[in-house]
């Protein structure tokens, strides 16, 4: 049973710092890989999606990559922004089947 | 692209009762999905449709729970007898192709079962 875990729980940065953000899963046999931003009392928004052939995808000042071997992602955001503040998970993809999400990260970007 | 749309958005009901949640994909998913969320965890899956097909369930989905997707546009998801633990966010999703691309969610429902 694939089980993804998520390190730190909460970080609290200062405006402008570069961070990183991690994601481990159990099982290495995965189709893809997707970060999600989630607001509080909404939906996920999917930032990037890495397929597993994939090493990293970016978009913008967000940087995700992936290591299927080890089972491990990383969501690296430069010169974050207050806006960035929200909670950020992961999710797993497995062939023909649901994703499984992480218990997510939850940042704070302070001015 | 409206995007993925649920109603209600908030559903309070009392123990005992029924409830039914709609979900309207984004037109060309035919891809959907329900998750449920609870405060501080990541979303957890209960049953995903390819098209009307119901492809998979959740062992944690007890037989008060049934969702349908008539002739493959939107979805219901009604719980029956509601008990206080059903209490959560519950969250649409869709996507297009074979459940490889990116998932888009709906706001979600947020029910509170007094």
């Amino acid at each position: 049973k694939q089980e993804v875990t998520q390190i730190p729980a909460a970080l609290s940065v200062p405006e402008g710092e570069n961070l990183v953000l991690n994601c481990s899963f159990t099982d290495s046999a995965i189709y893809n890989l997707q970060w999600f931003r989630q607001d509080p009392g909404k939906g996920l928004t999917s930032l990037l999606l890495i397929q597993s052939s994939q090493r990293e995808q970016t978009s913008g000042r967000l940087n995700a990559s992936l290591d299927k071997s080890s089972g491990r992602s990383t969501l690296y955001i430069a010169a974050s922004q207050p806006g960035d503040s929200a909670t950020y998970l992961c999710a797993v993809g497995h062939y023909g089947q649901n994703f499984v999400f992480g218990p997510g990260t939850r940042l704070s970007v302070l001015p | 692209d409206t995007g993925v749309s649920q109603n209600p958005r908030h559903k309070i009901t009392k123990r005992g009762q029924n409830v039914t949640f709609r979900c309207d994909p984004i037109s060309e998913h035919n891809r959907l999905y329900w998750y449920r969320q609870t405060l501080g965890q990541g979303p957890e899956f209960l049953t995903y449709f390819q098209n009307e097909a119901q492809l998979e369930k959740s062992r944690l989905l007890s037989d008060r729970f049934s969702a349908e997707r008539p002739k493959g546009s939107f979805s219901t998801l009604e719980i029956q007898r509601t008990e206080q633990g059903d209490s959560a966010m519950y969250l649409c999703a869709s996507s297009s192709g074979q459940g490889y691309e990116k998932l888009f969610f709906g706001s979600g429902t947020q029910l509170s079962v007094l």
